[in-house]
């Protein structure tokens, strides 16, 4: 992919609460969008995958929805736990030849309130 | 995810000075990566390369340069060129040629500039 934005930058949720991120891409060629997870010091975590033929893929609390049309995919934690607080970046992939890569927003600051 | 490994954990350049950070696996991968992280910013490609002797730009390659002699062993060299330097560098790799599989990250190199 050529170009991932990533919103919001920041975000707060109330402990067992929802939280949403949304990211959306540039390169209509784009067939592979996974999520990580960064915890603080620590390296980035791959969490969740979509590829482009799948509308929503889930794994327990989270799941991943994406919009080929509209070209953005977003990231839905549910019953949010103090754990899940870290930075999560999304990402577009592009895939089957040498010039083929991962790109990554710009990242978000998730914080959960006790 | 042990079988990446990057080091120095810290480096410090002095003015004018080239310095390497070393990327290695035994994951048998074949797609390797070079990622910076800048605090509050996302993950920007550097350099990536799908085979062994070859590799591509990311979008931000000036004062770098890398080598891919080896699967296992991706080198990213800092050089003189790069004027902001001081960033946490992020190296990572993938089985399967092409960008649309997990990305397995190492622990990261902290390069200050002195």
């Amino acid at each position: 992919g050529e170009n991932v934005e990533q919103h919001p930058s920041t975000l707060s949720v109330q402990e067992g609460d929802s939280a949403v991120i949304k990211c959306t891409y540039s390169d209509s060629a784009s067939n592979y969008f996974p999520w990580y997870k960064q915890e603080l010091g620590k390296r980035p975590q791959l969490i969740i995958d979509i590829r482009s033929n799948v509308g929503e893929k889930k794994d327990q609390r989270i799941a991943v929805t994406l919009n080929k049309t509209a070209k953005h995919f977003s990231l839905h934690i549910t019953e949010t736990q103090p754990e899940d607080s870290a930075v999560y970046f999304c990402a577009d992939g592009t895939g089957y030849s040498s010039a083929s890569k991962i790109i990554f927003g710009s990242g978000t600051r998730l914080s959960i309130r006790p | 995810d042990g079988g990446i490994t990057q080091s120095p954990k810290y480096l410090f350049r002095k003015e004018g000075q080239n310095v390497t950070l070393s990327c290695e696996q035994n994951l048998n991968h074949d797609a390797m990566y070079w990622y910076r992280q800048d605090p509050g910013q996302g993950l920007r490609l550097i350099y990536y390369s799908q085979i062994v002797n070859d590799f591509q730009k990311g979008d931000i390659a000036e004062g770098y340069s890398v080598s891919r002699e080896k699967k296992e062993s991706f080198p990213l060299t800092v050089t003189s060129a790069q004027k902001n330097p001081t960033a946490f560098y992020l190296c990572a790799s993938s089985l399967g040629r092409g960008g649309n599989e997990k990305l397995f990250f190492g622990s990261g190199t902290q390069l200050s500039v002195l």
